[in-house]
């Protein structure tokens, strides 16, 4: 099954400081998203990006979308201690309900 | 308020005993799926199913089992013919007409003595 992949494995930086992750899938979805996990908790979804969209912005998260590559990239700007988290993507080629393949996830470390 | 509840967080098994985690939602959503995550790795489905009384097969349904005898719940026995039952067990909904954004349960971790 397809299945993205997420780069890097994991991410030290510091407070203030932008944190850019990035994922890569191998088939044609209809959508990509992006979820962030706290240790030990479950899923928190935070955006999703349609196949004929290639930019989306909440708050300060801001995804991109290049289909012609199957990649995208997730955007997190002037990050904080509370960001540290695991951030995953998820592609969805269904239509109808989600049958969602997730990454293996970005780990992130934001230092005070 | 509005959610999805599993039970238990925690939960110790003697190898060869089967074991049943619930998933309980009152968001009345139609579709529920079970995932397992392992320690470093991603989210891989086991079941899901989009209506009651149905279900279907995911990627390592091998050694679980579920029902779907009510909208609002989902369980999910980890029987004893599941070689590595140790992990991460997550549940989650999404509703008719959702764009596929998948609502979470906190989780259930078990583990095999």
């Amino acid at each position: 099954s397809q299945q993205g992949e997420e780069d890097p494995q994991a991410l030290s930086i510091q407070e203030g400081e932008n944190a850019t992750m990035n994922c890569s899938y191998k088939t044609s979805i209809n959508n990509l998203q992006w979820y962030r996990q706290n240790s030990g908790r479950g899923l928190v979804h935070l955006i999703l990006i349609r196949s004929n969209e290639r930019e989306k912005h909440s708050g300060r998260l801001r995804v991109t979308l290049d289909t012609s590559k199957k990649s995208s990239s997730l955007l997190i700007t002037a990050s904080r201690a509370a960001d540290t988290a695991s951030y995953f993507c998820a592609t969805d080629a269904s239509s109808g309900y989600s049958t969602l393949t997730f990454g293996k996830g970005t780990m992130l470390l934001v230092s005070p | 308020d509005g959610g999805i509840t599993q039970s238990p967080k925690y939960l110790f098994r003697k190898e060869g005993q089967n074991v049943t985690l619930s998933c309980e939602q009152n968001l009345n959503h139609d579709a529920m799926y079970w995932y397992r995550q392992d320690p470093g790795q991603g989210l891989r489905l086991i079941y899901y199913s989009q209506i009651v009384n149905d279900f279907q097969k995911g990627d390592i349904a091998e050694g679980y089992s579920v029902s779907r005898e009510k909208k609002e719940s989902f369980p999910l026995t980890v029987t004893s013919a599941q070689k590595n039952p140790t992990a991460f067990y997550l549940c989650a909904s999404t509703g008719q007409g959702n764009t596929g954004e998948l609502f979470f349960g906190e989780g259930s971790r078990l583990t095999v003595l």
